[in-house]
């Protein structure tokens, strides 16, 4: 079968920094995307790694490891505005399959 | 840009009725996604289109689902007859054919309730 792991939930401090891992097992692989969802709201695309490394955009970055099945959603400086879930999704044969969500919990 | 449009954005309907879903993607794009989401099975793909043909829909439930693209502006998501159990948050996102199926934009989803 194919299937993705994250972490259910992650805490955080305002200010500081969190990664958000997820492991992956499918038949096939193109690239791992990231993307936020606020509550009550649509999933919003965040970045996308196709080969290995790091991709950086502003706060956030996203890393790829291709032999581990493996990557992660760094995001620095948090901010409250970013209490939200975070979804890696694998495409697969040119179709997304979806990770359960992390739920991002961000203290003062 | 406007964005995924989607309609109705709240749909409270009795068991048993027809209930349709309308969807307009970003103009442009030539892949739209149907899916949707619950708190006990997540996000799910229900069937996806490129260039207004039906790609993939193993995700669609059973048959009292359907969808429909009759041209690159529209999408209908139908489901007859309606059970408490479809009760979710449909969404429809629509991309780039560069982006692929990757980098997807999402409509702000239609919130169904199913008495």
């Amino acid at each position: 079968g194919q299937s993705l792991e994250q972490p259910s939930e992650v805490t955080a401090v305002e200010g500081a920094i969190v990664q958000i891992n997820c492991t992956y097992q499918t038949s096939g692989f193109y690239g791992l995307s990231w993307y936020q969802q606020h509550d009550g709201g649509a999933p919003t695309f965040l970045s996308y790694n196709a080969l290995d490394g790091l991709e950086e955009t502003g706060r956030f970055s996203s890393f790829l490891s291709r032999s581990d099945s493996y990557g992660y959603l760094l995001l620095q400086e948090l901010q409250m505005k970013d209490s939200a879930s975070y979804f890696c999704a694998v495409n697969s044969n040119y179709q997304l399959i979806w990770g359960a969500g992390t739920k991002l919990i961000i203290k003062p | 840009d406007a964005g995924v449009i989607q309609s109705p954005r709240h749909e409270v309907t009795e068991m048993g009725q027809e209930v349709t879903l309308r969807c307009k993607p970003i103009s442009g794009h030539d892949y739209l996604f149907w899916y949707r989401q619950t708190m006990m099975r997540g996000l799910e793909l229900l069937i996806y289109f490129n260039n207004n043909v039906p790609i993939d829909d193993s995700g669609m439930p059973e048959d009292r689902f359907s969808a429909k693209m009759p041209n690159a502006s529209f999408s209908t998501l139908k489901i007859q007859p309606s059970e408490p159990r479809d009760s979710a948050v449909y969404f429809c996102a629509s991309s780039f054919s560069s982006g692929g199926v990757d980098t997807q934009y999402f409509g702000p989803g239609t919130r169904l309730t199913v008495l």
